[in-house]
C-alpha cells in the first residue's frame, strides 16, 4: 500500500504559468516533506522541504504548502521555465525514526515555451 | 555543502557476474547511507540502510545474499549486485543525510 501518492504522472504547462506538483500521504507520523526534481539518469537534487510544524515554505519561484489535516503537500513553482521540466518526487520521513525517506513515484513536468 | 560521490555512473555486465557500487561522502562523515532502486517511471524504493561498522538493515523483500551491503569506514559504503541477473537492471542511487538527505548521482545497471 502507498504511504506517499503522487496521482499526476505527468503535468504540462504554459512557459511563465504557474505549475501545481501535488502529493498525498497516509500516515499522520510523517513530520518532514521534501521535494526533489531528478532528470534522467541522475540522482534527485534537493527542492525544498517543510516541517509539520508549519503550513507554507518559500524558497524564490519555489513554495511548499501543507495542509495536514487533508495529509496533503503541494509544490508551486511560478514562474515555470522551461529548465524545470524534469520529474519531481514528493518524499516524507519521520522524525522520529530512522530517516528513511519514502518517495511518492513522481510527476513528470513539461513546460512548454 | 555535503556532495555524495557515486560510481560507476553505467555499467553493463554479464548474467552471473558480480557488480560493485561504490557511494562515498565527501566532506562529511555518514555513520548511515541508504541505496534506492528505480524502475523506470517508478519510485524510489529503498532497498536497504546501510550502517557503519555493523551489517545493513535490508527492506523487506530484498535478498540480502544478493545485494551485499559493506560499510567499512565513516565515508564509503559500497552495493555489490551478486550473480546478476537481467530483471536485477536497474537505476540504483545511494543518499546519506547530514544535515538533510544528499544524493548520489546514480549508476545505471544493464545485465545482459
Amino acid at each position: 500500500d502507498q504511504q506517499v501518492k503522487q496521482n499526476s504522472p505527468s503535468l504540462s504547462v504554459q512557459e511563465g504559468r504557474i505549475s501545481i506538483l501535488n502529493c498525498d500521504y497516509t500516515n499522520s507520523m510523517f513530520d518532514y516533506f521534501l521535494w526533489y526534481k531528478k532528470y534522467p539518469a541522475e540522482g534527485p537534487t534537493f527542492l525544498i522541504s517543510i516541517s509539520s510544524i508549519k503550513d507554507k515554505n518559500e524558497d524564490g519561484r519555489f513554495t511548499v504548502f501543507l495542509n495536514k489535516s487533508a495529509k496533503h503537500l503541494s509544490l508551486h513553482i511560478v514562474p515555470s521555465q522551461p529548465g524545470d521540466s524534469a520529474v519531481y518526487f514528493c518524499a516524507v520521513y519521520s522524525g522520529a525514526g530512522s530517516y528513511q525517506l519514502t518517495f511518492g513515484k513522481g510527476t513528470k513536468l513539461s513546460v512548454i515555451p | 555543502g555535503a556532495v555524495v560521490s557515486q560510481h560507476p555512473s553505467w555499467v553493463i555486465c554479464k548474467s552471473g557476474t558480480s557488480v560493485k557500487i561504490e557511494c562515498r561522502s565527501l566532506d562529511f562523515q555518514a555513520t548511515t547511507m541508504f541505496w534506492y532502486r528505480q524502475f523506470p517511471k517508478q519510485s524510489l524504493m529503498l532497498m536497504a540502510t546501510s550502517n557503519e561498522g555493523s551489517k545493513a538493515t535490508y527492506e523487506q523483500g530484498v535478498e540480502k545474499d544478493k545485494f551485499l551491503i559493506n560499510h567499512a569506514s565513516l565515508t564509503l559504503s559500497t552495493l555489490t549486485v551478486t550473480s546478476a541477473h537481467p530483471e536485477d537492471s536497474s537505476f540504483y542511487i545511494c543518499s546519506a543525510h547530514y544535515y538533510g538527505y544528499t544524493f548520489g548521482s546514480g549508476t545505471r545497471l544493464t545485465v545482459v
